[in-house]
This record gives C-alpha cells, structure tokens and sequence, in this order.
C-alpha cells in the first residue's frame, strides 16, 4: 500500500515564507507531485520533481529527498490568493497519482 | 475542448437510484481519471484508462460502481443503487501522458456534486 502524511493546516501572515512537508510510503516510487486547490474550486498542477534537490518555479519551490522519502513546498513571498488546499501526490508503478489529505494554508494580512 | 467538461455539475438523487456521471476530457489526452473527493479531503484514486482501455479499476469502492470510454475520448462514471455514503464530488481529470513514469500532470473538471438523500 502506499500513505502519505502532510500536516492538516498552517496559517501565515502577508509576505512571509511557509513550507508544507510531506512524507511518503510507497512502493516503485517515481517521484512526488504537488496540487493546489482553492476552494470551490478544482486541483491544479503546481510541480513535480523526480530527482533529488529543489525545483524552482516563481515564487514556488518543491524539494525531494527520495532516501528520507520526504519532501516539501516552499511557498515564499505570500499573497492573500495563495490562501488553499495544498495536497502532495506519488507517481509510482503500476496505478494513478496517489493524493495526500491536504494541508489548507490560511494566509492573513 | 479547452478544458475538461463535467455533467452534471450537481445532482442529487434518492437512494436506490442510479446515476451516470460524464467527462469530457481535453481533446487528445489519452489518459482519462476518475476520482472522488470527499469535503476537506484529498482525491480518492477510482480507476483510469489509456484511450479506451480500462487499465486500472482497483479504485472503485464495490461492484455497484463502473466506469467506461467507449471510444476513447468520454466517459461515464455510472453508480447503480445509489447510497447515502456515495454522496461527494466526483473529479474526472485527463492526462497527455500514457506513462505513469513521468510527471503526469493531471487537468482536472470542476466535478460533480453527487448528494443522495
């Protein structure tokens, strides 16, 4: 089977930098995606990385250590719309993405 | 289409009732997913195919749930005696990646909302 654990909820105020950790448990393991969904609304690609190290993009980063099978989303500079869902996802063999139960992040000025 | 069409957007039902659930996917997505997503949860993998291939239905809760796309492109998500623990949001989401290797992004619709009473 597989599992992932992500905290519940994190709140942070305007500006600030917040990072959303994820662990994992699976088997032929590909690499570990992340999810952003605001409410009412539908789960949107944020990155994916397969390798090892942190991935770039914007204001957004995501980091994965496959040894420690953990990795995390670092969300800098925050805006009020990055107020959402944040859900971790594996890619591995055999089946489809795997979500994890989200972190909700509240973001207050 | 330009992005990946779900019907109905809200239906509700008695219980014992069947309902049949369409996705449209993003023209040329050759994979097709289904999920379900309970209210403050994460999505709960049904089953997936690759064109018209049915590659994966480990997903779905019991034998009253079937999903098929007949010629690759829609697909119906159908519930057969529908129970109170059924209600919840049903995402279809389509891929361009027939591989699961890769990053396989997923666009997902805006869903479904089942309510059985």
């Amino acid at each position: 089977g597989q599992s992932l654990e992500q905290p519940s909820e994190v709140t942070a105020v305007e500006g600030a930098i917040v990072q959303i950790n994820c662990t994992y448990q699976t088997s032929g393991f590909y690499g570990l995606s992340w999810y952003q969904q605001h409410d009412g609304g539908a789960p949107t690609f944020l990155s994916y990385n397969a390798l090892d190290g942190l991935e770039e993009t914007g204001r957004f980063s995501s980091f994965l250590s496959r040894s420690d099978s953990y990795g995390y989303l670092l969300l800098q500079e925050l805006q009020m719309k990055d107020s959402a869902s944040y859900f971790c996802a594996v890619n591995q063999a055999g089946t489809a993405l795997i979500f994890g139960k989200g972190t909700t992040l509240s973001v207050s000025s | 289409g330009a992005g990946v069409s779900q019907s109905p957007r809200y239906k509700v039902t008695k219980r014992g009732q069947d309902v049949a659930l369409r996705c449209d996917p993003i023209s040329g997505h050759v994979s097709l997913y289904w999920y379900r997503q309970a209210l403050g949860q994460g999505p709960e993998f049904l089953t997936y195919f690759n064109y018209e291939a049915q590659q994966d239905k480990s997903g779905l809760p019991n034998d009253r749930f079937s999903a098929e796309r007949p010629e690759g492109s829609i697909s119906t998500l159908t519930i057969q005696r529908t129970e109170q623990r059924d209600s919840a949001m049903y995402r279809c989401a389509s891929s361009t990646d027939r591989s699961l290797s890769g990053a396989n992004v997923l666009t997902f619709g805006a869903g479904s909302r089942l309510t059985v009473l």
